[in-house]
């Protein structure tokens, strides 16, 4: 039972646009939420956080929103860049549970120069 | 710096087989993690510990043991592998126990033959 899911397996955009990653979660107990990036044959990079009292959280070209009431955060990369292209997680932990996180599958981001 | 090293990168091993893949971190955390990824799956929790003498059972811990005797290693056991067990296994430890980002190493990619 998928509590984190990344609906959209894959996305293109060109270079320059704005790319943007959803995620739905279905535990209403999650209180903090990551966004990581992969590239192959390399560990997952933490790029941004978010917790529960806020809506949103802004790092560079990064931009996190999160939606409590539908259960929905996204990931805003503005503008985008080639280096961008990677595979995108979003994972979530619950209140007192020692930061264990549940991952999304993934949303493979394609930045076409 | 400060990092996660998983070894090996790679390992092909054989039903029935014990495995160890060992993780050494340099973060001096006393929180660390063991995740599989797999198509479809994300990222699943295998194992965690708290500290010294402390490890407990994840989403998916069945064939899989650890064991922490100091706080910079958490080798992970498959007792007797399987070819369920294929798959690219992730080490990762975080400062503290709430709220805190997932520092992850590079994997290691295990074929159960």
């Amino acid at each position: 039972d998928q509590q984190v899911k990344q609906n959209s397996p894959s996305l293109s955009v060109q270079e320059g646009r704005i790319s943007i990653l959803n995620c739905d979660y279905t535990n209403s107990m999650f209180d903090y939420f990551l966004w990581y990036k992969k590239y192959p044959a390399e560990g997952p990079t933490f790029l941004i956080s978010i917790s529960s009292i806020k809506d949103k959280n802004e790092d560079g070209r990064f931009t996190v929103f999160l939606n409590k009431s539908a259960k929905h955060l996204s990931l805003h990369i503005v503008p985008s860049q080639p280096g961008d292209s990677a595979v995108y997680f979003c994972a979530a932990s619950r209140v007192n549970t020692g930061n264990q996180f549940y991952f999304g599958t993934g949303t493979s981001l394609t930045v076409i120069p | 710096d400060a990092e996660i090293t998983q070894s090996p990168r790679h390992k092909i091993t054989e039903t029935g087989r014990q495995v160890t893949l060992a993780c050494h971190q340099t973060w001096n955390h006393n929180n660390m993690f063991w995740y599989r990824q797999d198509l479809g799956h994300g990222l699943r929790l295998i194992h965690y510990s708290y500290g010294v003498q402390d490890t407990n059972k994840g989403e998916v811990s069945d064939g899989y043991s650890v064991s922490r005797s100091n706080t910079e290693d958490l080798p992970l056991t498959l007792e007797s592998a399987a070819s369920s067990q294929t798959s690219v296994y992730f080490c990762a430890s975080s400062e503290r126990l709430t709220n805190s980002p997932l520092h992850f190493g590079n994997g290691t990619r295990l074929t159960v033959t």
